[in-house]
């Protein structure tokens, strides 16, 4: 159980154009989602938390009007990179947050991830 | 001073060998604790969670947390060439505030 899928795994685009990157909940329910951007050989970074029906809440220093997150139900959760240039190039991660109610772990899983390069 | 500190390694071990990983924390409102592996160019992938003080075992892996050092650790006995990957530990407060190490990456040599 547990599992979060996330689609594309790897996009090329070309730069000004947007990118819309999904994740999904396949086996449980997510009122919380997050992603993450991950450069080469570093930590992950917090870009934002989304709940379910809500405005996300944006991490220090991320552009929300870049990045546009919605989360439209319970189980799906979108990142759009609006106009894309090449500094955007990065591994995108999302992950859910499956809550303890069900006796579950009410700790986070991650999708597979997506790399964007921006050309 | 940061809320979790993980020494980023890189850490090499030859097959067989027991593997120790390690983080500190400085907030006493961390209560849950998780280990993630995450391989080159993939999704981090939940490998152990505990929430109490003392040794959580599942097959080769060992989670131990002692809170009063605020301190946790992540053993791998036997280790496997498949075990090669960056491991991260999480903790996590009981208002839902998730924070994450850097990351130790590890190389088991065959």
């Amino acid at each position: 159980g547990a599992v979060v899928s996330q689609h594309p795994s790897w996009v090329i685009c070309k730069s000004g154009t947007s990118v819309k990157i999904e994740c999904r909940s396949l086996d449980f329910q997510a009122t919380t989602m997050f992603w993450y951007r991950q450069f080469p050989k570093q930590s992950l970074m917090l870009m934002a938390t989304s709940n379910e029906g809500s405005k996300a809440t944006y991490e220090q220093g991320v552009e929300k009007d870049k990045f546009l997150i919605n989360h439209a139900s319970l189980t799906l959760s979108t990142l759009t990179v609006t106009s894309a240039h090449p500094e955007d190039s990065s591994f995108y991660i999302c992950s859910a947050r499956e809550s303890g109610s069900r006796g579950g772990t009410d700790t986070q899983y991650f999708g597979p991830g997506t790399r964007l390069t921006v050309l | 001073q940061k809320e979790v500190e993980q020494d980023p390694g890189p850490l090499s071990v030859p097959e067989g060998a027991i593997v120790s990983l390690n983080c500190t924390y400085s907030n006493s409102a961390f209560q849950y604790f998780m280990w993630y592996r995450q391989y080159s160019r993939k999704g981090p992938e939940l490998l152990m969670y505990t929430y109490s003080s003392g040794n959580k075992e599942d097959g080769r892996f060992t989670a131990q947390v002692d809170k009063s050092s605020k301190y946790i650790s992540l053993f791998i006995r036997d280790s496997q060439p498949s075990d090669s990957a960056t491991y991260l530990c999480a903790m996590r407060t009981t208002g839902n505030q998730f924070y994450f190490g850097t990351g130790t990456s590890l190389t088991v040599i065959p």
